[in-house]
């Protein structure tokens, strides 16, 4: 099976644009995560989505949205982009809940100048 | 909310056992997992606990113990690749797969 990918994996934008990133599960995984790393705050759970409702959030700004598509495929969303944004995004892919757990992706390095 | 405690960094050396610890506070529990995270890799899963006791998977090895909130990870015959970061995760109890995360203790592992 092949694993989870994520596009772009690097990406340089300005502050005040907006971003969005791509991943696509392994294949007959519903559930899809998103987590923000940084250096100072580790990893950060930013929302979940299965059967393309969100089902769970975290704690970050509405500045940051996501969706899933009926293939399960998954976008996330940065609106009017911050310096402290700059991090690395990373998409986690499950096929539910129970003993399973969160296969990453490579994650998407977003530089934000 | 969740609390989640992990030394920042540990040194061992190759062919040795080192544990690695966590202590969690948290409001509600439904499973703690290890990662393993290169650097400039993404995190790969390790194990899963949800019930009490030790789960042993080749040379790693990881304990739980709900009435602590305390698990660690085991490594055993240590191994230069090893050398990484071990991240401690918990999950709530409000469903789905949101995971907290402590901050990882980096090791090092010398010849």
């Amino acid at each position: 099976k092949a694993g989870v990918t994520q596009t772009p994996r690097y990406l340089i934008k300005t502050r005040g644009q907006q971003v969005t990133l791509s991943c696509s599960p392994i294949s007959g995984h519903r559930s899809v995560s998103w987590y923000q790393q940084t250096p100072g705050q580790g990893l950060q759970f930013l929302f979940e989505y299965f059967s393309e409702t969100q089902r769970n959030k975290g704690n970050f700004p509405g500045r940051f949205s996501g969706r899933q598509f009926s293939n399960s495929r998954s976008e996330m969303n940065v609106s009017t982009l911050e310096l402290g944004d700059s991090a690395l995004y990373l998409c986690a892919s499950s096929a539910g809940t129970g003993i399973t757990g969160q296969y990453f992706g490579p994650g998407t390095r977003l530089t934000v100048t | 909310g969740q609390n989640i405690d992990q030394p920042t960094e540990m040194t061992a050396t190759e062919g040795a056992i080192v544990q690695i610890n966590c202590t969690y506070q948290t409001s509600g529990f439904n499973g703690l997992f290890w990662y393993q995270q290169h650097a400039g890799e993404a995190p790969t899963f390790l194990s899963y606990n949800v019930l009490d006791g030790l789960e042993e998977k080749g040379r790693f090895s990881s304990f739980l113990s709900r009435s602590k909130g305390y698990s660690y990870l085991l490594l055993k015959e240590l191994q230069m690749k090893d050398s990484a970061s071990y991240l401690c995760a918990v999950r709530g109890t409000g469903g789905g797969n949101k995971l907290t995360f402590g901050t990882g203790t980096q090791l090092k592992v010398e010849l």
